[in-house]
């Protein structure tokens, strides 16, 4: 059964860079069935794509994040990382990491909440 | 592409018919649209993918239609698990976008 459980400083710093990870349950990172895929939600607000990353390496990022926002893969700890540079207030939410056999979300984590504040 | 929701929340009673659209901008190629159901404090969850294919475990009372720009999901003689926010997402695009949801709530 594919799990997946999602890690965080649950409170970053205005300007600093938040990281997020992802672990994949059952060795199911190395399928190269799959795109890794992080969602976030702000506070009482509607879903939002910030990207995906498939084992083949290929990214794609939502261009509403302006270039803040890459992702990677460890497959020696089976991982998916999420990083987002220069966060401010509007970054506060709830982060999902979902994965699927296209670019949508087929089985989703629980969510790590995120608070941009000093 | 830009995804619209309709309408923003439906109030229904239980066993009542739930309909909700979602619109796009621009024709979705290959009808890669799905379906979340969203409840208070949880995860989303997929119901639908490539517009109509039910998902594992989704009963049948759902059901999910359209193509090109223009999608539905109705929910048939509504149960009181089935209350929440919907929300629609295209992945016809290198850039997917989620529509803004709707909202079922119990009248």
């Amino acid at each position: 059964q594919l799990q997946l459980q999602e890690s965080g400083p649950g409170l970053v710093k205005p300007s600093e860079t938040l990281s997020l990870t992802c672990r994949v349950s059952n060795d199911y990172i190395s399928n190269n069935y799959f795109y890794w895929i992080w969602i976030r939600q702000a506070p009482g607000k509607g879903l939002e794509w910030i990207g995906s990353i498939h084992n083949t390496g290929v990214t794609q990022y939502s261009p509403s994040l302006w270039g803040r926002a890459s992702m990677s893969i460890d497959m020696s700890k089976d991982e998916v990382s999420l990083r987002l540079t220069s966060v401010t207030a509007a970054d506060t939410g709830l982060y999902f990491c979902a994965c699927g056999p296209r670019p949508r979300a087929d089985r989703w984590g629980r969510g790590t909440h995120v608070t941009v504040s000093s | 592409i830009v995804l619209t929701q309709s309408p923003d929340t439906l109030s229904l009673s239980p066993g009542e018919r739930a309909i909700l659209s979602c619109r796009a901008s621009q024709n979705i190629a290959s009808n890669y649209l799905v379906w979340y159901q969203q409840k208070l404090g949880q995860a989303p969850r997929l119901l639908f993918y490539d517009a109509g294919r039910r998902a594992a475990g989704v009963p049948d009372r759902f059901s999910g239609s359209g193509s090109g720009t223009d999608f539905t999901l109705i929910i048939n003689s509504l149960e009181p698990e089935d209350f929440g926010v919907f929300y629609c997402q295209q992945y016809g695009t290198s850039i997917p976008t989620f529509g803004g949801g709707t909202t079922v709530e119990m009248k």
